[in-house]
């Protein structure tokens, strides 16, 4: 399934580092998301793109920082993390508010 | 608040025995209910969508059903690869168009 990819698919950082996840999806979507996952907890909502547009940002610590420069693709900017970020992060993207499809995820570690 | 709940959190079946999972949710007025298949490590992988009570999909081995307080998710004859987990996702209609209520997964493990 190449329809939604992420990168890069490992992370390790220190809490003092700046890092960036990026998505692209290839499905001519226009709505993107962020979504963390966390062992033995559902997947929680984190933001909300809409034709660019950020339209839901779920209480994410500033520490996280999206960005969406087009309908095709998405960054989560990351510093100053915290141990307690290391987690799955998964881009997903839809056509308005209909099904959405998830890429592979970025495996994060924070040391 | 809105809520999912899936049941049992974790399943073991030998090859070939059906069985059912159960995904509910607080009724507060379905848009849409979703189920994904997620392997270790993997994003998770788009099943089916169902959006009114009454309304069935299957592929392959595999059968949702939707009533007006759950769903569940019928595997016919499982085999091995049918290992992973299983999660159910809501939009819940007083919320945005887009925005989807996850619950916490049925792991399914699939014995030879």
């Amino acid at each position: 399934e190449t329809g939604v990819t992420q990168t890069p698919r490992h992370l390790v950082m220190g809490m003092t580092n700046k890092k960036s996840l990026k998505c692209e999806q290839h499905l001519g979507h226009n709505a993107m998301y962020w979504y963390k996952q966390s062992a033995k907890k559902p997947l929680e909502l984190m933001f909300v793109y809409n034709f660019k547009e950020q339209t839901e940002n779920n209480s994410v610590p500033s520490r996280f920082s999206p960005e969406c420069p087009n309908s095709s693709h998405l960054f989560l900017h990351l510093h100053t993390l915290q141990p307690e970020d290391s987690a799955l992060y998964l881009c997903a993207s839809s056509q308005a508010a209909d099904t959405q499809y998830f890429g592979p995820g970025t495996r994060l570690t924070v040391l | 608040e809105d809520q999912v709940t899936q049941s049992p959190e974790a399943l073991r079946l030998q090859e070939g025995e059906s069985s059912s999972l159960n995904c509910s949710y607080t009724v507060s007025g379905l848009r849409g209910l979703f189920w994904y298949r997620q392997d270790p490590g993997k994003g998770p992988e788009f099943l089916f969508t169902l959006y009114s009570a009454g309304e069935e999909k299957e592929k392959e081995r595999l059968k949702a059903t939707l009533t007006k307080k759950e769903s569940f998710l019928h595997i016919t004859a499982p085999k091995p690869e049918d290992s992973a987990t299983y999660l159910c996702a809501v939009q819940f209609l007083e919320t945005s168009g887009s925005r989807l209520t996850f619950g916490e997964g049925t792991q399914l493990t699939v014995n030879p």
